[in-house]
């Protein structure tokens, strides 16, 4: 069954301090892989898709990777704006469905 | 691009009552999904349609739940004799993969507290 596991469930970074959070997938046949953010009480928002392994996309301070297994979100000297939760999802290329992590919950603390 | 609308944005209920909410997608989307979200979890899929047409339901789905997308237009999610463990956020997403990559686009979630 495709499955997709992030790591970890809650991260604390100082401002400044960068990181990386996993996302593992088991899918059969990656059509694309995406990251999402989602504040408190709001739907997720897009961040990146990802479609074949090494492929790597950049946003201010952000920055995915992606593998044969898993994918990296790589955030380098986060401010505390950037604490939100972020969800990983993947869509394989028979089913039309996305699946979701349980997210990765950050605070930046100042 | 207006987004996409979800109405309401929050419901109380008691339970055994019937809830309806709705979607509006982005205007040039042909697919729309329904996800539900439990705190501290990630967005489970309920069900996508392809313009009017309901392609695929997830087997989770209690027959309590239904949806409807009239016209390929908006979208309705009802619930009928709601239960406690009904209480979620639920997310509509909208997507046009025939522009060559399928990116989802969410609303903001209706959260339904079943008391």
């Amino acid at each position: 069954e495709d499955q997709v596991t992030q790591s970890p469930e809650a991260l604390r970074l100082q401002e400044g301090e960068s990181s990386s959070l996993n996302c593992s997938y088991t899918v059969s046949g990656l059509r694309g892989l995406f990251w999402y953010r989602q504040d408190p009480g709001k739907g997720p928002e897009f961040l990146f898709t990802l479609y074949s392994a090494g492929e790597e996309k950049e946003k201010e301070r952000l920055k995915a990777t992606l593998t044969k297994k898993e994918s990296f979100l790589h955030i380098t000297a986060p401010k505390p704006e950037d604490s939100a939760t972020y969800l990983c999802a993947v869509q394989a290329y028979n089913f039309n469905k996305f699946y979701f992590g349980s997210g990765t919950k950050l605070n930046v603390k100042p | 691009d207006t987004g996409v609308s979800q109405d309401p944005r929050h419901k109380i209920t008691k339970r055994g009552q019937n809830v309806t909410f709705r979607c509006d997608p982005i205007s040039e989307h042909n697919r729309l999904y329904w996800y539900r979200q439990t705190l501290g979890q990630g967005p489970e899929f309920l069900t996508y349609f392809q313009n009017e047409a309901q392609l695929e339901k997830s087997r989770l789905l209690s027959d309590r739940f239904s949806a409807e997308r009239p016209k390929g237009s908006f979208s309705t999610l009802e619930i009928q004799r709601t239960e406690q463990g009904d209480s979620a956020m639920y997310l509509c997403a909208s997507s046009s993969p025939g522009q060559g990559h399928e990116k989802l686009f969410f609303g903001s979630g209706t959260q339904l507290s079943v008391l």
